[in-house]
């Protein structure tokens, strides 16, 4: 089975604190995704990466930078955390097949105080 | 553009009784489309998905969805809900891949109760 492994379930952060999500997953997969997941709008992409040291925007990558120095690693960074990013961040990877499937993390639960 | 609509954001069954989770999408391509269910502090699961094959597509624990091209809707349905399916299910419609990548779009969600 596909393993995607968000190492934070719970966090709580200050406001101006820089913060590291990070994701690791077990298929030797290409594709890697950082999503947000907030209360009626569904889940929105800030980042993903498509090789090592490969990114691109998603639709709300503001506020956010990500790294990928390692195939099997994704880490999504806050600079300086503020109050509107208190959310639950998924992680995501999957392979270039055509019709992949993504394989989703558990999520990180992040509070910004 | 793509979009995806998921026409309930509840929905309340009885255990035993059918489920029926409402999608309409919107693309310019031949889609791929996805349901994905969620159960509380946990990350999303693949339930099924249609990627130009048979139109009446068959997932885990019992649930299936039919592509309508000329009704442009997936349907999630299953014959009798349990208890175990109570949970968040999300709509996804992916735009063809482009450099092996395809872009996932959500919808909102709908959150189905099963009561005793």
């Amino acid at each position: 089975d596909v393993k995607v492994t968000q190492s934070s379930r719970y966090l709580v952060k200050r406001t101006g604190e820089k913060v590291f999500l990070e994701c690791v997953q077990d298929m030797d997969h290409e594709n890697m995704f950082w999503y947000r997941q907030d209360p009626g709008l569904g889940l929105r992409l800030i980042y993903f990466s498509y090789d090592v040291k490969m990114k691109e925007k998603g639709d709300i990558p503001e506020g956010y930078s990500v790294s990928r120095e390692k195939k099997e690693r994704f880490s999504l960074i806050l600079e300086s955390a503020s109050t509107n990013q208190t959310s639950m961040y998924l992680c995501a990877s999957s392979s270039r097949a055509p019709g992949n499937t993504i394989y989703f993390g558990e999520g990180s639960w992040l509070t910004v105080v | 553009a793509q979009s995806v609509t998921q026409l309930d954001s509840h929905v309340s069954v009885s255990e035993g009784t059918p489920v029926l989770l409402r999608c309409n999408y919107s693309s310019s391509y031949s889609p791929s489309l996805f349901w994905y269910v969620q159960h509380p502090n946990k990350g999303l699961q693949l339930l099924l998905k249609y990627t130009s094959a048979a139109t009446l597509v068959k997932g885990i624990n019992g649930f299936e969805a039919e592509f309508k091209k000329s009704e442009t809707s997936f349907h999630l349905t299953k014959p009798s809900a349990h208890m175990s399916d109570a949970a968040e299910y999300f709509c996804v419609v992916s735009d063809p891949p482009t450099g092996g990548y395809n872009k996932l779009i959500f919808g909102a969600g709908t959150r189905l109760a099963v009561h005793p």
